[in-house]
């Protein structure tokens, strides 16, 4: 199956600065979403995007589909972006398959 | 509509107990996903339905574990026979033909 490789696997920030979180898959897919998952368990939708590029207030995201990768970007973080993010792809009809994440940390 | 909702969020069990999940998806959304998390790892996979038909099972899905989505609204897994390495969190989504999946807030199994 499709392998989904996320990094840095812990991240450690003071509130403040910026960060970018890196997902690599290795197969072509049709569907990729960034989630963060809360200290409650449930996975948020940050973005569903299968290419291009999006922004929602301090958060952004980029795939380049065909180079197999995609980016978010996290600016001005604040304690409560602590979590973790995971990205999830999509291959034709089939399911999600989630990387193993990354824990990100914001220290005030 | 108040997005995908599962029943119980936490549920306690003694080993050798059945117990059973019930997901509720978003209205109008056809697909219903399946994942089970455990400590420190992603979500894995376990199940599919499009409306009522499951289309595909995860090997991790063994003969203790069914699910079933009648007349392709909401829908239940059903653990027998728990064992200790059942314990995780167990996730539901649901999306509208594969597009963007949304999940609920999860059942947290323990087995004792």
């Amino acid at each position: 199956g499709i392998q989904v490789e996320q990094s840095p696997p812990d991240l450690i920030l003071q509130e403040g600065a910026n960060s970018t979180l890196r997902c690599n898959f290795s197969d072509s897919v049709n569907n990729l979403q960034w989630f963060h998952q809360n200290p409650w368990g449930q996975l948020i939708n940050l973005f569903y995007i299968p290419s291009g590029t999006k922004q929602n207030g301090r958060l952004s995201a980029t795939t380049v589909a065909t180079e197999r990768y995609s980016l978010l970007y996290i600016s001005s973080s604040q304690t409560t972006d602590s979590g973790v993010y995971f990205c999830a792809v999509q291959t034709g009809a089939n399911n999600l398959f989630f990387g193993t994440g990354t824990r990100l940390t914001v220290i005030p | 509509d108040t997005g995908v909702s599962q029943d119980p969020r936490h549920k306690i069990t003694k080993r050798g107990q059945n117990v059973t999940f019930r997901c509720d998806p978003i209205s109008e959304h056809n697909r219903l996903y399946w994942y089970r998390q455990t400590l420190g790892q992603g979500p894995e996979f376990l199940t599919y339905f499009q409306n009522e038909a499951q289309l595909e099972k995860s090997r991790l899905l063994s003969d203790r574990f069914s699910a079933e989505r009648p007349k392709g609204s909401f829908s239940t897994l059903e653990i027998q026979r728990t064992e200790q390495g059942d314990s995780a969190m167990y996730l539901c989504a649901s999306s509208l033909r594969g597009a963007e999946a949304f999940f609920g807030q999860g059942t947290r199994l323990t087995v004792v």
